[in-house]
C-alpha cells in the first residue's frame, strides 16, 4: 500500500498564481484532512472532509478550496496565492473514526514569492 | 480552543541517555497521538492512546485522563532517534470529526 501520497514536493508560485495540491489515499479511509505547519507553530487545519461529497473548513481556511468527488482524492486548490500562504502543507487520512491513527503524507513546500 | 502544551521545546541529550517529553492539555479528549516528524520529512505516528500505556520497541508512551497529560518516553536513546515530536489530540467535542489539535512539537537531538 502506498498510504497518502502528496503531490508535489516543492512548488514555487508568483503571488496571483493558482495551483492544486494533490492528495490520494489507497487504505478506504472516510475522513481526510489538510493540515499547513508553519516554523514554530503546531500545524492548523485547513479543511477537512468526513466523506465523499463531504467537505467542511477548520481553523484556516481563507484562501483555500477543496472538493471530496471520490473516497481516495482529495485536493486543495489555492486561489490567488499569498506569501502568507508559504508553508508546508500535509495531508492526513483515518479511518472509520476520526480518532483513530492517522497517516500522513510526505508533505508539500510551499513558497509564495 | 483547546489548547496543547509540549515540554520542553528543545532537548539536546547524550546517547544512551533517557528521555523525557510531556503534552498536557486543556480540555476532555477522545484520543491523544504522539507524532515523530524527521527534518525535512514526513510526518510518522507513533502512538495513539486513550488510556494507559503503549510500549512499541525503545518508545512508551502512557497517559493520564484525569489529570490531562501524556509523556513519551524514549529509553537508551540513539541519534537515530533525533527529530522533532509532535503531541496532537482529537477534541471530545464534535467526536474529534474536526481533525486534530497540535502541539508545537518538541526538537530532540541526540548527540553520539
Amino acid at each position: 500500500n502506498a498510504g497518502v501520497t502528496q503531490t508535489p514536493k516543492f512548488r514555487i508560485l508568483k503571488i496571483g498564481q493558482s495551483m492544486t495540491l494533490q492528495c490520494t489515499q489507497d487504505m478506504n479511509h472516510n475522513y481526510m484532512y489538510w493540515y499547513r505547519q508553519d516554523p514554530g507553530m503546531g500545524l492548523k487545519l485547513i479543511y477537512y472532509s468526513v466523506g465523499a461529497g463531504i467537505t467542511d473548513k477548520g481553523e484556516v481556511p481563507n484562501g483555500y478550496n477543496v472538493s471530496r468527488s471520490t473516497t481516495e482524492d482529495f485536493p486543495l486548490r489555492l486561489e490567488l496565492a499569498a506569501p502568507s500562504q508559504t508553508s508546508v502543507y500535509f495531508c492526513a487520512s483515518s479511518y472509520v473514526r476520526p480518532d483513530t491513527e492517522a497517516f500522513f503524507g510526505q508533505g508539500t513546500r510551499l513558497t509564495v514569492v | 480552543k483547546n489548547e496543547v502544551e509540549q515540554s520542553p521545546q528543545n532537548l539536546t541529550a547524550q546517547e544512551g541517555e533517557f528521555i523525557t517529553i510531556n503534552c498536557s492539555y486543556s480540555v476532555g479528549i477522545s484520543a491523544l497521538h504522539w507524532l515523530q516528524q524527521h527534518p525535512g520529512g514526513g510526518i510518522v505516528s507513533l502512538f495513539m492512546l486513550s488510556s494507559g500505556k503503549k510500549k512499541h520497541g525503545r518508545l512508551i508512551a502512557t497517559i493520564n485522563i484525569q489529570e490531562k497529560h501524556s509523556s513519551l518516553h524514549i529509553t537508551a536513546s540513539h541519534p537515530r532517534d533525533s527529530a522533532v515530536y509532535i503531541c496532537a489530540v482529537n477534541m471530545y467535542s464534535g467526536g474529534g470529526a474536526d481533525g486534530l489539535t497540535f502541539g508545537k512539537g518538541t526538537h530532540l537531538i541526540i548527540q553520539p
